[in-house]
């Protein structure tokens, strides 16, 4: 398995483009979530998803767009960026939430750096 | 609205001695709670979780983490640390039995030298 996977590693881009993270997994998983990580801040649950077609806000939704077409990938559209979204993001995915498991699996990472 | 507290950015421990990291949460209900660690340039790797039963949970590369409910508790320890421990390390909770995201502290550094 190669559990979660995120393309680019690292982007840089200018402020007002957009771009598409990708995210995948193959755990057959029913969650997934889009973190990002700033210093000092922890990660902040950006966009989440419960399964295919399911998809719903977290702590920082503002500037982002997700969508779930299927149970393994779950891409974050930045619209227009902007030199706060500078960050490091983080894709996730755990099973069901409220079973036992539960435990999260990160990818990665993208490193993006909007000028 | 549930909450976790990491009290400190760094901890600094010489290999071979005990190490604590501290962390303490608020929730409506039961916690489940989770420690992660991410070594530079990496995603974030499960260490140990606490969901019910026994209140000394055992993890991963030695770590363990003892759940105190009285005191909103689940300080992470190893009895000896080594330099390939020094990592940045996260404390998460989420309410058992709801749908209720996995809320992160802010991490603490763990920094091992010889």
């Amino acid at each position: 398995n190669a559990g979660v996977t995120q393309t680019p590693k690292f982007q840089v881009l200018k402020t007002g483009q957009s771009m598409t993270l990708q995210c995948a997994q193959d755990m057959n998983h029913e969650y997934m979530s889009w973190y990002r990580q700033d210093p000092g801040m922890g990660l902040r649950l950006i966009h989440y998803s419960v399964g295919a077609g399911i998809t719903d806000q977290g702590e920082v939704p503002n500037g982002y767009n997700v969508s779930r077409s299927t149970t393994e990938d779950f891409p974050l559209r930045l619209l227009s960026a902007a030199p706060s979204q500078t960050s490091v993001y983080f894709c996730a995915s755990s099973p069901r939430p409220g079973t036992s498991g539960d435990t999260q699996y990160f990818g990665p990472g993208t490193r993006l750096t909007v000028l | 609205a549930q909450s976790v507290a990491q009290p400190e950015d760094q901890v600094n421990v010489a290999e071979g001695n005990p190490l604590t990291v501290k962390c303490t949460y608020s929730v409506s209900g039961n916690p489940y709670l989770f420690w992660y660690v991410q070594y530079p340039n990496r995603g974030l790797q499960f260490l140990l979780k606490y969901i019910t039963g026994d209140n000394l949970v055992k993890g991963s590369y030695g770590f363990e983490a003892e759940f105190n409910k009285s005191q909103t508790s689940f300080h992470l320890k190893k009895p000896s640390a080594l330099v390939s421990d020094s990592a940045l390390y996260f404390c998460a909770v989420r309410e058992w039995g709801t749908a209720s995201k996995l809320t992160f502290g802010t991490g603490t550094r763990l920094q091992v030298t010889l």
